[in-house]
C-alpha cells in the first residue's frame, strides 16, 4: 500500500513565529487529508482537515495547504505559542465512507522556544 | 461529555496471556477503530468496524481481534501476547467526519 510520510522528525520555532510542518503524500487517489496534534500522553486531537477539491483551507490560528501536483501538504500555525509544543501527524483518508481508514505519517515533534 | 474512554490504562501483561483492551463511545457514532502506536511511528489500523455488527481488517490484524456488539463498544482482544504487542493503544470514532480518539492504553508484554 501507499503510505504518507517524509515529515522533518523535529522542528524548533521561537514563541510568537510562524510555524510550517510539511508532509508529503503518495497516494494519488487520496481525496481527505487530515492534521492531528497529539501531545505527550494522549491520543491525537483533529486540527483542520482538507479535502482534494481545495487548496487551501484555514482554521483558528491554523492553515492547511494542499499542493496535488506535487502531493504536499502543510500545516502553518501563526503565532506559535508554547501550548502548540506537540507532534503533528498529517493523516490521509483513503475511504471517503462511513469508515476511514487513515494512514499516518510518522509525525514532526515542534517544540516553541521561549 | 466523557468521548471515549479505554480501560485499562496501562498495563503489564506476561507473554501467551489473553488481553481484552475496552473501549465505549458515548457520541453515538457509528464507526469505531483501533490503533497502535509505536516509539517514533505514527499510527497504525488494527481493525475498524462500521457499524454495530460489522468490523474489518486493518493495516496490521494479526494476533487481534475484535467484536461489535451494540453502537458504544468496541473491544479489542489479544489472544495470547507477544511481546512484539507492546505498544500504546487507541480506540478512536467518528460519523462520517474527523475521528475522535481515546486516550489510549500503554500495553506492556513481557
Amino acid at each position: 500500500g501507499e503510505s504518507v510520510g517524509l515529515h522533518l522528525p523535529t522542528l524548533s520555532v521561537q514563541e510568537g513565529d510562524n510555524s510550517i510542518i510539511n508532509c508529503a503524500y503518495s497516494n494519488s487517489a487520496s481525496d481527505y487529508f487530515i492534521w492531528y496534534k497529539q501531545e505527550s500522553g494522549k491520543g491525537p486531537q483533529f486540527i483542520i482537515d482538507i479535502r482534494s477539491n481545495m487548496d487551501k483551507r484555514q482554521g483558528q490560528r491554523v492553515t492547511v495547504l494542499l499542493n496535488k501536483t506535487v502531493k504536499h501538504l502543510s500545516l502553518q500555525i501563526a503565532a506559535t505559542q508554547p501550548g502548540d509544543s506537540a507532534v503533528y501527524f498529517c493523516a490521509e483518508n483513503k475511504w471517503p465512507g462511513s469508515a476511514r481508514q487513515l494512514t499516518f505519517g510518522s509525525g514532526t515533534q515542534l517544540t516553541v522556544l521561549p | 461529555i466523557a468521548g471515549i474512554t479505554q480501560a485499562p490504562t496501562s498495563q503489564i501483561l506476561a507473554a501467551g496471556r489473553r488481553m481484552t483492551l475496552r473501549c465505549t463511545q458515548d457520541m453515538r457514532h457509528n464507526a469505531m477503530y483501533w490503533y497502535r502506536q509505536d516509539l517514533g511511528l505514527g499510527l497504525r489500523l488494527i481493525h475498524y468496524s462500521n457499524t454495530a455488527g460489522t468490523t474489518g481488517k486493518g493495516e496490521v490484524p494479526d494476533g487481534y481481534s475484535v467484536s461489535r456488539a451494540n453502537t458504544d463498544d468496541f473491544p479489542l482482544t489479544l489472544a495470547s501476547a507477544v511481546p512484539s504487542q507492546t505498544s500504546v493503544y487507541f480506540c478512536a470514532s467518528s460519523e462520517g467526519g474527523e475521528q475522535f480518539f481515546g486516550p489510549g492504553t500503554r500495553l506492556t508484554v513481557l
